[in-house]
């Protein structure tokens, strides 16, 4: 199994600030898909972000986006103009690109409070 | 366009009796993926089925667990014989395409199974 590893158990930000979260993997495969999910107080995990390995360039989604370091197996989540809103679980996941991979393999969060 | 359906919310039962977790997917998604998220936890995959069939169960216990997803209606996670250690929110999510095509799950909000 892939490993996916969240070393920040917690974290918080004041409002309006910016946040990084932090995400490491472990695999040998060279063709894959990251992921970010959040999961709010209702607990429904909500897609963040999506990254495909084979893309230099990092994905954005508005006030989201990642720093994805191929090599150093690195995928972080900045936040950007953090809301109230924002306060969740963020999950990073990993899935292999390929035919037949029917799996995200999940790290073990981190716990994100966007303070007033 | 409804999301992923998941009843019940909650549930409740003593050791040795059944749980029946049901999971109806969007509208127009015929793949749908069963997870298991412990405790301060990440999601831990369980089971891939399609229309009738199960394609990928490898992260489904061989005892007491059966998944189903029949040609009308919602797909249902089965545990019999209920112990404490299955205590855990169980999240189905559904997807148009298998997951290995587009890397993108939708989830449901999670039935949280408690065992007393």
């Amino acid at each position: 199994a892939q490993t996916v590893t969240q070393s920040q158990p917690e974290m918080s930000v004041q409002e309006a600030e910016t946040v990084t979260l932090s995400c490491t993997y472990d695999t040998s495969e060279s063709n894959y898909y990251l992921f970010w999910y959040k999961q709010p107080p209702s607990r429904q995990m909500i897609l963040v972000i999506r990254q495909e390995a084979y893309k230099q360039q990092n994905a954005t989604e508005n006030r989201f986006s990642v720093n994805f370091q191929k090599a150093a197996k690195s995928f972080s989540l900045k936040i950007s103009d953090s809301q109230l809103g924002d306060t969740a679980m963020y999950f990073c996941a990993f899935m292999w690109d390929r035919t037949g991979a029917n799996n995200l393999f999940f790290g073990t969060g981190t716990r994100l409070t966007v303070i007033p | 366009n409804a999301g992923v359906m998941q009843n019940p919310r909650h549930l409740v039962r003593r050791r040795g009796q059944e749980a029946r977790l049901r999971c109806s997917p969007m509208k127009g998604h015929s793949h749908v993926y069963w997870y298991r998220q412990l405790p301060e936890e990440g999601l831990k995959f369980m089971v891939y089925l399609q229309k009738e069939n199960i394609i990928d169960e490898s992260g489904m216990p061989k005892e007491r667990f059966s998944a189903e997803f029949p040609k009308e209606g919602p797909s249902i996670l089965r545990i019999q014989q209920v112990v404490r250690g299955d205590s855990a929110a169980y999240f189905c999510a559904s997807s148009r395409s298998p997951v290995s095509n587009t890397g993108e799950l939708f989830f449901g909000e999670g039935s949280r199974l408690t065992v007393l």
